[in-house]
């Protein structure tokens, strides 16, 4: 059984849509992330719940939106997509907030057309 | 520049050589993560160091974290096909706890 799954892995769209990607963990985990990786594999945090409550929003722009509806999913729902937006996007999680041992996804790579 | 800097970028190995792998900050590290990334999928953990001057091993890769928690090195001994990948290094600087900031990679090759 996959530990973090999210879904779509590969989105292709055009500028302006909107779209969503989900994630869920059976780990137990009470952390999960979402992290933004661009074109030269640099791996940004974007954002951080714990136990369904938003920890970390690292300036995002506000057409991200994630979703916690319970602490084994964490959606990410971004609207009016913009070229800038295409990237791998890794879905994690943790066992505790504060724990650098994180479980990562496979990732989603958005393509804006 | 970047909170932490690895070096080098790239690095392309016969099979059977050692290398290795450096990871530096201009800050304190409070814990030090090492991740490996296959082309298309996701990070996985290797290790994890908290201790200046602590090292630990997993088969065949040793990581290290200097005395003074600002440097920290990945060692491959006898490197195979299997270790290529992107390694990362992770860690919680201090700017925010929780938030674990990566380095921007490293892509490693391993010629057969």
């Amino acid at each position: 059984d996959t530990a973090v799954s999210q879904t779509p892995k590969y989105l292709v769209t055009q500028m302006g849509n909107d779209k969503s990607i989900k994630c869920e963990q059976n780990l137990g985990h009470d952390t999960m992330y979402w992290y933004k990786q661009d074109s030269k594999k640099f791996l940004k945090i974007m954002f951080s719940y714990n136990n369904k409550e938003l920890i970390i929003n690292e300036t995002v722009p506000n057409r991200f939106s994630p979703k916690s509806p319970d602490k084994a999913h964490l959606n990410l729902h971004i609207n009016s997509l913009e070229l800038g937006d295409s990237a791998v996007y890794f879905c994690a999680s943790s066992q505790d907030w504060g724990s650098g041992e994180l479980f990562f996804g496979e990732g989603s790579r958005l393509t804006v057309l | 520049s970047q909170e932490l800097e690895q070096s080098p970028q790239s690095l392309i190995v016969q099979e059977g050589k050692n290398l290795t792998i450096n990871c530096t900050s201009s800050k304190t590290l409070y814990g030090l993560y090492w991740y490996k990334q296959k082309y298309g999928e996701g990070l996985i953990f290797l290790m994890m160091l908290q201790k200046g001057g602590e090292e630990k091993s997993h088969e065949k890769i040793t990581a290290k974290l200097d005395e003074k928690k600002q440097q920290s090195s990945l060692h491959i001994t006898a490197s195979q096909p299997s270790h290529a990948g992107i390694y990362l290094c992770g860690a919680d600087i201090g700017t925010s706890y929780g938030k674990l900031t990566f380095g921007q990679g490293t892509i490693l090759t391993v010629h057969p």
